[in-house]
């Protein structure tokens, strides 16, 4: 079946420090990719996603790019600020008859002043 | 606008009271979901809704039954709950590119209800 693997948390940044936030996904088929945002006491917030192989999806300044070769969709951005410490998750949507969202674990980022 | 309500934000309950959770979105999607988070794990899906008709079922206990009373609105009636229970639900919504069709379409989701159970 469908899954996501997220690297392990929880992250410690220094504000303006470089972020990135690996997933990798196993799917059949040419599903579309995702990555929501919780910040605390929260639901999910869609915070970009990437529909085919290629697709780079940006928003607030984060970035991911859909590498089919590599089977992967990590979450990068170049300087983290405080209002950024949140749970990061990823997502796989496949394209069968019931869209069901796959997600990894979550992680936690945590930004210093 | 991608808004997703739903109430109440809190809710605190007995194992013998029957509550409902309510959701609803104004983006004309036509398919609705239930989820369940527990702390610091992704969300759990547990009902899919296409076209106001129920169209997966996660096997969920018969304790959380699902209603969905038009295109717009999202029920979780709650009864005889247990405290493992206690967690943030979820409802999310999609376009829906018709039944059984699916398709691969964003889920936005609502700030969830967070129900303890004592």
């Amino acid at each position: 079946g469908d899954s996501v693997t997220q690297m392990e948390g929880p992250v410690t940044l220094s504000e303006e420090a470089f972020l990135t936030i690996n997933c990798t996904y196993t799917a059949t088929g040419y599903p579309s990719l995702f990555w929501y945002v919780q910040y605390p006491g929260e639901g999910l917030q869609l915070l970009l996603k990437a529909t085919k192989a290629d697709d780079k999806g940006s928003n607030k300044g984060f970035e991911a790019t859909y590498r089919k070769e590599t089977t992967s969709f990590h979450l990068e951005k170049g300087s983290v600020q405080v209002s950024d410490s949140a749970v990061y998750f990823c997502a796989l949507s496949d394209t069968g008859a019931n869209s069901k969202l796959t997600f990894g674990k979550g992680i936690t980022l945590s930004v210093r002043p | 606008d991608t808004e997703v309500t739903q109430t109440p934000k809190h809710l605190v309950m007995g194992m013998t009271n029957k509550k409902s959770l309510k959701c609803e979105q104004h983006m004309g999607h036509r398919a609705m979901y239930w989820y369940k988070q527990k702390a610091k794990k992704p969300p759990e899906l547990m009902f899919v809704y296409s076209y106001e008709k129920l169209s997966i079922n996660e096997s969920v206990p018969s304790r959380f039954s699902p209603e969905c009373p038009n295109s717009s609105l999202l029920n979780l009636h709650l009864h005889a709950l247990q405290p493992e229970d206690s967690a943030l639900y979820l409802c999310a919504s999609s376009q829906d590119r018709g039944q059984g069709r699916g398709g691969s379409t964003v889920q936005y989701f609502g700030p969830g209800t967070r129900l303890l159970v004592l």
